[in-house]
């Protein structure tokens, strides 16, 4: 029983592209985050959310947004994919204390 | 904000030895301390943990030590196996008011 997943495991899209990726918890978590991990392994917070508030890492261009329908859901969109964009991107989500639980990441490929 | 500096990048290590990873942070307000573990082609998992009221923290061959004064915090392995190869990470946060900043990262080989 998975507590945190993503789908697609794997993505493979032209440049231009618009996406989505989607990520569940079922571990009842208030605060659910999007980390991108580069080729060079480095991880960076992308995003966290709660139902009170977003906070986006300022070096995320704004063709990354994230969509929450509610509170076991994160769904990350991404507009006009470049090439940069490849990487592998984890979901996770954690309580108030702060141990956060990551889904098994989406290896996003660019054309 | 936060940043986290992690060393060495790579550490290779025969197995039966004991394994020390270093991290620094600049925040003076973080006080939560994770470290994860991950595999190749998996995930990040958490393996130890250490909040700002504790100085070290042990778990059968893991241990974790920290130094408020000194703004820096420590990955110990003792008696390497084979498994223990992977990616570790230190990060480093304000609890409830931050997120957590990740190092970069120590890539551990433990040579059988």
């Amino acid at each position: 029983d998975t507590a945190v997943s993503q789908t697609p495991k794997y993505l493979v899209t032209q440049m231009g592209n618009d996406k989505s990726i989607k990520c569940e918890q079922n571990l009842g978590h208030d605060t659910m985050y999007w980390y991108k991990q580069d080729s060079k392994k480095f991880l960076k917070i992308m995003f966290s959310y709660n139902n009170k508030e977003l906070i986006i890492n300022e070096t995320v261009p704004n063709r990354f947004s994230p969509k929450s329908p509610d509170k076991a859901h994160l769904n990350l969109h991404i507009n006009s994919l470049e090439l940069g964009d490849s990487a592998v991107y984890f979901c996770a989500s954690s309580q108030d204390d702060k141990t956060q639980h990551f889904g098994d990441g989406t290896r996003l490929s660019i054309l | 904000g936060e940043n986290v500096e992690q060393h060495p990048s790579t550490l290779s290590v025969q197995e039966g030895d004991s394994a020390v990873i270093k991290c620094t942070y600049s925040d003076s307000a973080s006080n939560y301390f994770p470290w994860y573990k991950q595999e190749l082609g998996k995930r990040p998992q958490l393996i130890i943990d250490i909040r700002s009221n504790v100085g070290e923290k042990k778990d059968q061959r893991i241990a974790v030590t920290l130094n408020k004064t000194a703004k820096h915090f420590s990955l110990h392995i003792t008696e390497t196996q084979p498994e223990d190869s992977a990616v570790y990470f230190c990060a480093a946060s304000r609890g409830s008011q931050g997120n957590l900043i990740f190092g970069k990262g120590t890539k551990l080989s433990v040579k059988p």
